[in-house]
Order: structure tokens, then sequence, then C-alpha cells
């Protein structure tokens, strides 16, 4: 069954601290891996993509990678500030396209001073 | 571009009426999805268009959910009867011809009685 699963459902750091979001997923036949960040009462905004034959990319302060082989990837935080409050989705899709999409059901990031 | 305008943001109503949500996507977006997003179930993919041609609605939850895109700057979901398990985040979300980064919008947050 195509899942995706991340951990954990929800953090709490210090402002300025790093922190790292972890994302499995058992999706198959991959085709792309999807950061998105949604703010309360907003709807999710795209932070990175990678495909198969990436293993990291980069976006400001956040950087995601990705492990083809054993399904995983994270997305690291530098210096995290208070406006990253928000929840992180990871989203695979596969059949070689950009659907249908699986979702993971987020971590809650709070950045507190 | 003023993003992709979903109405109305927030929809109260009772338990058998009909309700119509709507989305305008951004100019020149070829592709357009309704989601749904609930605290259990995370995101979930309904259905998506691809030049107004429904291409997948595997995700609709029953015969109740139906969706249209009669022109290109125009879409509609609609659900009748609704019920109370129909309370959740609808949001509309396009992108480019061939792209991969989905643009959302702010969603319509529906409570059904």
């Amino acid at each position: 069954k195509n899942q995706v699963e991340q951990s954990p459902q929800s953090l709490i750091i210090l402002e300025g601290k790093n922190c790292t979001l972890q994302c499995n997923y058992t999706v198959s036949p991959f085709s792309n891996l999807r950061w998105y960040k949604q703010d309360t009462g907003r709807g999710p905004v795209s932070l990175t993509i990678m495909t198969f034959s990436e293993n990291t990319k980069s976006n400001g302060r956040y950087t995601a990678t990705l492990d083809a082989d054993t399904k995983q990837s994270s997305l690291h935080i530098t210096a995290s500030q208070l406006s990253d409050s928000a929840s992180y989705i990871c989203v695979v899709s596969y059949n070689s396209g950009n659907t249908p999409l699986v979702f993971g059901k987020g971590t809650r990031l709070s950045v507190i001073a | 571009d003023a993003g992709v305008i979903q109405s109305p943001r927030h929809e109260v109503t009772e338990m058998g009426q009909e309700v119509t949500l709507r989305c305008k996507p951004i100019s020149g977006h070829d592709y357009l999805f309704w989601y749904r997003q609930t605290m259990m179930r995370g995101l979930e993919l309904l259905i998506y268009f691809n030049n107004n041609v429904p291409i997948d609605d595997s995700g609709m939850p029953e015969d109740r959910f139906s969706a249209k895109m009669p022109n290109a700057s125009f879409s509609t979901l609609k659900i009748q009867p609704s019920e109370p398990r129909d309370s959740a985040v609808y949001f509309c979300a396009t992108s480019e011809q061939g792209g991969e980064t989905q643009y959302f919008g702010p969603g319509t947050r529906l409570l059904v009685l």
C-alpha cells in the first residue's frame, strides 16, 4: 500500500536552533517527493521538489534530502525563526508524473522565543 | 497575479443542504486540483482537471460530490446533500502544464451542522 509516514507528529524548538523532520514512504514506482509548508489557516506552499536522481535540494534555510534506496527524506531547518512555526507536509507522487499523490499527515513545528 | 482565488472562505450550513465551493485558477495554469483536509486524514486529493477535462476523480468520496470546470478560469466543487462528516477545509490548487509546483488557494472552511 502506498503510504507516507512523517515524524515527529509535533515538535517544539527554541528560536535559532536547527531541527530535522523525517519522511518515510512506501510509494512505488517513485516519481518525485515534495515538501510543503502550511501556515495556520492558509494553503500549503511548496518548499522543495526532488526527483529520483536528486539527493539534496535547498531553499534558503530549508534543506531537503532524499535517499531513494531507503525511501527516506528529511527536511532540515537551519537557524529557526518564529515564522517557521507551521505544519510541514511530505508528499510523494508515483507512476511517472505529478499525480497521483500520497500525502503525509504532516509535522507540526512550533518555534518559541 | 492574485494567486488562486477561492470562495467562500467560510461556509456554515445545515445537513442536507447543497454546498458549492468555487475556485479561480492562476491565469495560464492548465492543471486544477481539489483537495480536502481534516485533522484525522490530512490532505486528500479529490479530483483534478487538465485543460478543463477531469482526469482522475478516484478521490471523490461518493456520489454526493461533483466537480466541474466549465472553462479555464473557473471550477466548482458541489456537495449535495451535505453531511456533518463533510466538514473540512477544501483547497483548490493549480499548476502549469508539465509543472511540478502546485499553488494552493487559501481554502474554504466548511462546517456542516
